[in-house]
């Protein structure tokens, strides 16, 4: 099976901290996404990367960065923490076109 | 207005029943169409795919797309109290620009009580 793997399930940060969230997917896609997800909103996209060292933004960039070094590896950092940024983070990955998102499961950020 | 819009329950049926979960959008450009299951503090796992028009089927669960509507429908048979969850529609315009990104709805959430 694929698998995503978001480096922490829980995290609690101050604000003002960088904040860097880790995924690693180890079945070779070129696609990887960054989504929060916050009750009544949905998913909203903040940045995405369809191949190594590239990088598009999504619907809610505005506060952060990624990073994407090697192929397996999609790195989002929060440059300064700040409340509203509390949120439940979800990466995924995927292949080709038209095919589904493979899911992390989560990383639950709590910034104070 | 949003793209996809998805009635965010919660949906409470008992369990054995027909499930009906279902989502409109607006984009007449939108061609693939998924379902995500997502259970509490999870990730959202795939479910159901389907390209353009038509039904799929796989067990329990049966996708339904009408484009002319611009209407998708889940349906699960047979309801258990493990299908309680939240359901996610997503979906996307076919494109041959390189970027591969699906609009979610915001999901409903199913309770089958036992």
């Amino acid at each position: 099976d694929v698998k995503v793997t978001q480096s922490s399930r829980y995290l609690v940060k101050r604000t003002g901290e960088k904040v860097f969230l880790e995924c690693v997917q180890d079945m070779d896609h070129e696609n990887m996404f960054w989504y929060r997800q916050d009750p009544g909103l949905g998913l909203r996209l903040i940045y995405f990367s369809y191949d190594v060292k590239m990088k598009e933004k999504g619907d809610i960039p505005e506060g952060y960065s990624v990073s994407r070094e090697k192929k397996e590896r999609f790195s989002l950092i929060l440059e300064s923490a700040s409340t509203n940024q509390t949120s439940m983070y979800l990466c995924a990955s995927s292949f080709g076109q038209g095919n589904g998102y493979t899911f992390g499961s989560g990383t639950r950020l709590t910034v104070v | 207005q949003k793209e996809v819009e998805q009635d965010p329950g919660p949906l409470s049926v008992p369990e054995g029943a027909i499930v009906s979960l279902n989502c409109t959008y607006s984009n007449s450009a939108f061609q693939y169409f998924m379902w995500y299951r997502q259970y509490s503090r999870k990730g959202p796992e795939l479910l159901m795919y389907t390209y353009s028009s038509g039904n799929k089927e796989d067990g329990r669960f049966t996708a339904q797309v009408d484009k002319s509507s611009k209407y998708i429908s889940l349906f699960i048979r047979d309801s258990q109290p493990s299908d309680s969850a939240t359901y996610l529609c997503a979906m996307r315009p076919s494109t041959t620009s390189g970027t591969y990104k699906y609009i979610f709805g915001t999901g409903t959430r199913l309770k089958v009580l036992a």
